[in-house]
């Protein structure tokens, strides 16, 4: 079974700054996916970032992130110039992509990280 | 397009009762999950289902069934509620459930409180 292991349960960035988020993760498959979700008070997840296993390049959009090395089986989240908005909980999620697999469909995700932004 | 609804927001009820959760999915998407939220064992797998067909489950007891519908909206049900099941349930939809890089689009859940 796969597991996703978060070890920050809190962070802090002050506005404008930026932080790193830490992920690590366990599977003995070679075909997945991984992403990260944002879960601000309004409880809803939000996609944030996703990575595939295959592609070397790391990911990135706009603001955020990610550093992917497969070899050490972890996926950090880099926020860039944090504003407010990003304060949430940010979850790490792991997804395979082995059809036969009795994990594939669902998600695996981490504890979560508590990110505050001071202004 | 409407994002996924779950209905209701907020939920009450009493040990031994049962309750049924309501999701619909994004226009168009044919797969549905559902996930628990507790601040304990954090976001956990229960049900995902596609066509009508559960296609994968997760470590709960047999009292948390689920079904889908012809147009794809999703119930989940909980029978003899014990004070544990209080928790977050977050319903997520997906438009292609055999790609795994496909995103899953997530309700703003229900939370259930037992008492």
């Amino acid at each position: 079974a796969q597991t996703v292991t978060q070890s920050q349960p809190e962070m802090s960035v002050q506005e404008a700054e930026t932080v790193t988020l830490s992920c690590t993760y366990d599977t003995s498959e070679s075909d997945y996916y991984l992403f990260w979700y944002k879960q601000p008070p309004s409880r809803q997840m939000i996609l944030v970032i996703r990575q595939e296993a295959y592609k070397q390049q790391n990911a990135t959009e706009n603001r955020f992130s990610v550093n992917f090395q497969k070899a050490a089986k972890s996926f950090s989240l880099k926020i860039s110039d944090s504003q407010l908005g990003d304060a949430a909980m940010y979850f790490c999620a792991y997804r395979s992509n082995n059809a036969g697999g009795t994990s594939y469909g669902k998600l695996t995700f981490g504890q979560g990280t508590i990110l505050t932004v001071h202004p | 397009k409407a994002g996924v609804t779950q209905t209701p927001r907020y939920l009450i009820k009493t040990r031994g009762q049962q309750v049924t959760l309501s999701c619909s999915p994004i226009s168009g998407h044919r797969s549905v999950s559902w996930y628990q939220q507790t601040p304990g064992q954090g976001l956990q797998f229960l049900f995902e289902y596609f066509s009508e067909t559960q296609r994968n489950k997760g470590n709960f007891p047999g009292r948390f069934s689920g079904r889908q519908f012809s147009n794809s909206r999703s119930e989940m049900n909980v029978s003899t509620l014990e004070l544990g099941d209080s928790a977050l349930y977050l319903c997520a939809s997906s438009s292609d459930p055999s790609a795994a890089h496909s995103p899953l689009h997530f309700g703003n859940g229900t939370r259930l409180t037992v008492t």
